[in-house]
Parts: structure tokens; sequence; C-alpha cells
């Protein structure tokens, strides 16, 4: 079993949609959670970045995590063409950082 | 403020042959981290050093070594390459060591090898 679980997709969606992207993970040791954005033949740009369990918003993205669950969730509303790339999950227990295989998103206007 | 760098951009090397890659930090932050993306896939953690030291380690073998710099700049060195070691290699850096810090990520290297 991977460390990091993560829909690859490809996920289509019209320009303005709200697109949910998710991961699950099986270590309970993880504790700081990130999602990444990145476009084709670049390096992963970091979008956001959350301790424990809860919400965090900046403009239109909203990270959540659920301990509980060992789920995470990154919410994009009013989706732009610009936001077509691939999203990254990323987590770790303290040290090490473990990513999920990304979700390839586009956004179709 | 600069941002990650990594040189060279692109790689062709043949199979046994070994390569160096190379790395600076963004202004500030003294931890840099490895990683290997097959296309299609995550980034994979090779290693991590802080203040010069390898600070953690993924699997991969010994034949992936590295170093950092007292300007915290850093180089990954691969030896005896293998086809499978074909990817692009990120660096990213961040303020400290431990999850609990936030990386950034350079722009990566493509290697390929024949």
């Amino acid at each position: 079993q991977k460390e990091v679980e993560q829909d690859p997709g490809p996920l289509s969606v019209p320009e303005g949609a709200i697109v949910s992207l998710n991961c699950t993970y099986s270590n309970s040791a993880f504790q700081y959670f990130m999602w990444y954005r990145q476009y084709s033949r670049k390096g992963p740009e970091l979008l956001m970045y959350t301790y424990s369990s809860g919400n965090k918003e900046d403009g239109r993205f909203t990270a959540q995590v659920d301990k509980s669950s060992k789920y995470i969730s990154l919410f994009i509303r009013d989706s732009q063409p610009s936001d077509s790339a691939t999203y990254l999950c990323a987590m770790s227990p303290g040290n090490q950082f473990y990513f999920g295989t990304g979700t390839s998103l586009t956004v179709i206007p | 403020e600069t941002g990650v760098t990594q040189s060279p951009t692109h790689l062709i090397k043949t199979r046994g042959q070994q390569v160096t890659l190379r790395c600076s930090s963004q202004s500030g932050h003294n931890t840099v981290s490895w990683y290997q993306q097959a296309l299609g896939q995550g980034p994979q953690f090779i290693f991590q050093y802080y203040r010069e030291e390898e600070n953690g380690r993924g699997n991969f073998p010994p034949r992936f070594s590295g170093l950092q710099f007292p300007n915290y700049s850093s180089e990954l060195n691969v030896n005896a390459l293998e086809l499978d070691d074909s990817a692009l290699y990120l660096c990213a850096s961040s303020w400290t060591s431990g999850g609990a810090n936030e990386q950034y990520f350079g722009p990566g290297t493509r290697l390929t090898v024949t």
C-alpha cells in the first residue's frame, strides 16, 4: 500500500466550476499537509500548507484536512483555464515529505 | 528575493556514466532536499541536507550521493547511471529541516539516460 493515494484523473471541468481534489493516506503520523500545482515540465509550486486537522482558505483555494479519516481535500472555486495543471498533495510526519502521484486538471473555457 | 535555481535544465547521458546536478537554494534557506520525479508520478524523496550534513534519506541506492556547501547550495551526484534514472530531478529548499517548514521547488533538471 502506498503512503499517499491520489486519483490521477484526468479531470476536466468547465470554466467557473468548483473543483474538488482529494488524497488519502495511511500513516497516522502525518501532521503537515501541502498542495502543490505543477505545470507541464516545470517544478511544483506551493499552493497551500496546513498543520493538523481543519480548514484553510486562500483566495479561491480551500484546503481541508480530516485526520480521523486520513483524508485531505483541495477545493478550487471559480476555476479558470490558467488552473489547468497537475495538482500534487504532499504530507510529512515531521521530516521526509511524501507525495501523491498528482491529479491532472483541465479547465475548459 | 531569489528563488530556487537548478542547472543544467536538460542533460543526456549514457548508461554507466556519472552525472552531477546543481541547486542554489532560495535566499535565507539552509535546507535542501532532492527528489526524483518519473513521468506521470509524484516526486520521490532522495535525501535532504541541513547545514552541510545529510539529514534523512529515502529508498535510493548509495550511488545517489550529495553535498551541501557553506552557502547552502547543493549537488546531487549519480554514479553508474541506469536507464531507470531517466527522470526530472527536483531540488527544494526550506528555512530549516523537517516537515514543519514549507518547501519551495526549483524548475528541475530533466535527465535522459540512453
